[in-house]
């Protein structure tokens, strides 16, 4: 198994373009999230989705944030504008199942840069 | 000028000892538990898990130990080698059977050679 995929790995933009970050998660996985990464904040979630439909956005930052999953085997977060405060690495995770949907898999994660 | 970041507490152990990393949770009502391991650059990844109807777990030189009368949770990991060398989280599932986990600010092993 691949594992969970994101892309890009890194990304530098300038502030006030729009960001889209992608996220293949493990095959016949139900469950996706969307974390963000700090060193203020730690580990932070933002939205996550069970079978394609958000469950919970709390975590969104703002109304610059937000997160698709058009299909199973792929999901998106888009900033738009970014802000140099969004400068972070953002997680992608995913999860199988009723029993096992807390045991997720993360990604290698996405190193954004905003300047 | 300098940003102010977490201060995550370190543990530095010699090469061979056993390590021991612990974690206070927040939630009585949580019953599934987690331990991450996240290596410099990586995502992180799943260590070992408990439910709260046991008490100890063992795996591969690792065990977690759960008290939840206290709401502590620790990870012990046996003859410690270079490659372990990384920041540990635990995680909680909270109340609500929701899917979402809480993880705490982490723990940064450094092992010394």
């Amino acid at each position: 198994d691949a594992g969970v995929i994101q892309s890009p790995r890194h990304e530098v933009t300038e502030m006030g373009q729009e960001v889209t970050l992608r996220c293949k998660p493990i095959s016949g996985h139900d469950y996706l999230f969307w974390y963000r990464q700090t060193m203020m904040r730690g580990l932070e979630l933002l939205i996550y989705f069970n079978n394609n439909v958000p469950i919970d956005d709390s975590g969104m930052p703002e109304d610059r944030f937000s997160a698709k999953m058009p299909n199973a085997s792929f999901s998106t977060l888009k900033i738009q504008p970014s802000e140099p405060r969004d400068s972070a690495v953002y997680f992608c995770a995913s999860s199988r199942g009723q029993t096992r949907k807390y045991e997720q898999y993360f990604g290698p994660g996405t190193r954004l840069t905003v300047t | 000028g300098e940003s102010v970041g977490l201060h995550l507490p370190t543990l530095s152990v010699q090469e061979g000892d056993n390590s021991i990393i612990n974690c206070a949770y927040s939630n009585s009502a949580s019953d599934y538990f987690i331990w991450y391991k996240q290596e410099s650059g990586k995502g992180p990844q799943f260590i070992i898990d408990i439910r709260s109807n046991m008490d100890k777990r063992q795996g591969q030189r690792v065990t977690v130990l759960l008290n939840k009368t206290v709401k502590h949770l620790s990870l012990q990991i046996a003859a410690t080698q270079p490659g372990d060398s990384a920041v540990y989280f635990c995680a909680e599932n909270g109340s609500g059977n929701t899917g979402k986990l809480i993880f705490g600010q982490g723990t940064t092993l450094q092992v010394k050679p």
